[in-house]
């Protein structure tokens, strides 16, 4: 196992335009956790699953924001309408159980010119 | 609210010298206590844990000690190295299902 995968590493996109990244996390853990990292801040929780099912979900994650599990594989994470404000590193984790400690993905880095 | 508090930064430090970053936390009960590393360009990495009071966790010559009465995991090492150069987050569940992470303290040791 190759540990937490993430495509792309980077996506320029415009106003507007709709983006959706992947992560494909450790295929044993059956926990997978959504942040969000701006420059010079702490990752910021956005949403997490348990298998498939959506456990919870930030206020960070407006009504443009949209993450899917299916299968309780690898999970999407779609931006609609993307605003530059959504310029942020995009992490993916997975973990085997509860505070067990995350495994990280490298991250999506999103910029919206 | 249920926080992670780290000391600001950055830290600037000479090969060889000591380290302290603080960490404190604000949560009910006693919850596992984590410290992340990102180095440059890289994601974010664990470096050490602690699942306890008074348990300490150690990795790569860093320490931290889990203090229940200051609600703290400060991180240590005894002689830094120009590759510990990185940003240092203290994270915990406080007690929920997903980790809460402090801001970060960026570290550069210098040669």
């Amino acid at each position: 196992d190759t540990g937490v995968s993430q495509d792309p590493r980077h996506k320029i996109t415009k106003r507007g335009q709709n983006v959706t990244f992947r992560c494909d996390p450790i295929s044993e853990h059956n926990r997978l956790y959504w942040y969000r990292q701006t420059l010079g801040q702490g990752p910021e929780f956005l949403t997490y699953f348990q298998n498939e099912a959506q456990l919870e979900k930030s206020r960070l994650l407006s009504d443009r924001f949209s993450a899917e599990r299916p299968k309780g594989s690898f999970s999407t994470l779609e931006i609609q309408r993307t605003e530059q404000g959504d310029s942020a590193m995009y992490l993916c984790a997975s973990s085997p159980q509860a505070n067990y400690g995350y495994t990280f993905g490298s991250g999506t880095r999103l910029t919206v010119v | 609210g249920n926080s992670v508090t780290q000391m600001e930064g950055p830290v600037t430090l000479s090969e060889e010298a000591f380290l302290t970053i603080n960490c404190t936390y604000t949560a009910t009960g006693y919850p596992s206590l984590f410290w992340y590393v990102q180095y440059p360009g890289e994601g974010l990495q664990l470096l050490l844990k602690a699942t306890k009071a008074d348990d300490k966790g150690s990795n790569k010559g860093f320490e931290a000690t889990y203090r229940k009465e200051t609600t703290s995991f400060h991180l240590e090492k005894g002689s830094v190295q120009v590759s510990d150069s990185a940003v240092y987050f203290c994270a915990s569940p406080l007690g929920g299902q997903n980790f809460v992470f402090g801001p970060g303290t960026r570290l550069s040791v210098l040669p």
